[in-house]
């Protein structure tokens, strides 16, 4: 079966960096993507990558490594705005997407 | 409007009820999708549509229908409701290479 792995919850301080780590088992790949949901509301569009490396877009930054089936979502000088749950994502090879459950980030000042 | 709408924003349904939940999106976007999100899973894939006219079943379509009329507008119905179809229900849409998903901002449904 297709499985999308990150972990439930992580705690990180204001003006801190975090790794948040997503592995993956899927019938092909097409492209992996990270979403940010603060609670109650939408998942709004964070990053894409579908070749291997690191795509920096200001403080975030997302990485693939497409032979190890694993990403990581990279935020740096972390706000309190920052806490939220991060989605991982991968569009298999019948091109739909498969989630992951979410990363609850939690920042403390 | 901008962006994707959805209504109601939130519902209190009789177990049996039929009910219909709408979603409207002026980005012209050819692809649209439902999706529906309960604690601790991830996002499920309920029904989807490549172009207007066409329709798809996702993971989890049973108890759902939809159609797609026009370009615009997406709406999900529940023939006859059942509490485990209580959850926070999101419509989304893409286009592009990337085909990069947007969301609405969801209708949370309780069916008791």
């Amino acid at each position: 079966g297709q499985n999308i792995d990150q972990p439930t919850e992580m705690t990180a301080t204001e003006g801190a960096i975090v790794q948040i780590n997503c592995t993956y088992q899927t019938s092909g790949f097409n492209g992996l993507f990270w979403y940010q949901q603060h609670a109650g509301e939408a998942p709004t569009f964070l990053s894409y990558n579908v070749l291997d490396g690191l795509e920096e877009k200001g403080r975030f930054s997302s990485f693939l490594s497409r032979s190890k089936g694993y990403s990581y979502l990279l935020l740096k000088e972390l706000q309190m705005k920052d806490s939220a749950s991060y989605l991982c994502a991968v569009r298999d090879g019948n091109y739909q997407l498969i989630w992951g459950a979410g990363t609850k980030l939690i920042i403390k000042p | 409007i901008a962006g994707i709408t959805q209504a109601p924003t939130s519902q209190i349904l009789a177990a049996g009820r039929r009910m219909t939940l709408r979603c409207t999106q002026d980005m012209r976007h050819n692809a649209m999708y439902w999706y529906r999100q309960d604690l601790g899973l991830g996002l499920r894939l309920i029904h989807y549509s490549n172009t207007a006219g066409t329709t798809g079943k996702g993971e989890v379509p049973d108890g759902y229908s939809v159609s797609r009329a026009n370009t615009d507008d997406f709406p999900l119905t529940l023939a006859s409701a059942v509490p485990s179809q209580t959850s926070v229900y999101f419509c989304a849409s893409s286009e592009g290479a990337k085909n990069i998903q947007y969301f609405g901002a969801g209708t949370r449904l309780s069916v008791l």
